[in-house]
């Protein structure tokens, strides 16, 4: 069974501009989550959407959106790019209890 | 803010020892519990989970839970160099029933020849 897919692989951009990140989930999974992680830290949390609602946000600003598709696949998008929004973005799929199965990621940068 | 702590790194053992890796968490009422292991410029990939207080063990990884110590840690048996990764520890939201983690920053593991 295919895992979790995600693109583009590697992304760059200049500051203020913006970005559109796809995913889409293991066959029946219903969940998608999007993780930010920084050189050296652990994923954060930044929104869950499940049957194509929002099911929880972390703590970033409003310039992150996301939305989830009938289809269950999900797009992240960032507005008004920073140098401090590069990281590599996770999305991840889980079913209930079952903890998150994690995408390759996507590479972004901000010059 | 829940938080997540993990013993420091680097780690480093030799081939063949075994590997301690360390992980404590604030929310009492956590139930879920996940180690990851993430290879340089990869993502992370879910080796154990654990819901029970004890031991879990699979294969060369044995996880440990004591919920009231708020503690839990991995076991790596017959280390390898396979093994030299960043493991991450993370427990779930006791609010989600649908997967949403908090992480530690991960302890670096080498294993050498």
């Amino acid at each position: 069974d295919a895992g979790v897919t995600q693109s583009p692989t590697h992304l760059i951009k200049t500051r203020g501009q913006q970005v559109t990140l796809r995913c889409s989930p293991i066959s029946g999974h219903k969940s998608v989550s999007w993780y930010q992680q920084v050189l050296g830290q652990g994923p954060q949390f930044i929104f869950q959407y499940y049957e194509k609602e929002e099911r929880g946000r972390g703590n970033f600003p409003d310039r992150f959106s996301a939305r989830q598709f009938p289809n269950y696949s999900s797009e992240l998008n960032v507005n008004a790019l920073l140098l401090g929004d590069s990281a590599l973005y996770l999305c991840a799929s889980s079913f209930p209890g079952g903890g998150e199965y994690f995408g390759p990621g996507t590479r972004l940068t901000v010059t | 803010q829940k938080e997540v702590e993990q013993n420091s790194g680097p780690l480093s053992v030799p081939e063949g020892a075994i590997a301690s890796l360390n992980c404590t968490y604030s929310d009492r009422v956590s139930q879920s519990f996940f180690w990851y292991r993430q290879y340089s410029g990869k993502s992370p990939e879910l080796i154990m989970s654990i819901y029970s207080n004890g031991d879990k063990e699979d294969g060369r990884f044995t996880a440990q839970l004591n919920k009231a110590s708020q503690y839990v840690s991995l076991l790596i048996r017959d280390s390898q160099p396979s093994d030299s990764a960043t493991y991450l520890c993370a427990v779930e939201d006791r609010g989600s029933t649908l997967g949403r983690l908090y992480f530690g920053r991960g302890t670096q593991l080498t294993v050498w020849p």
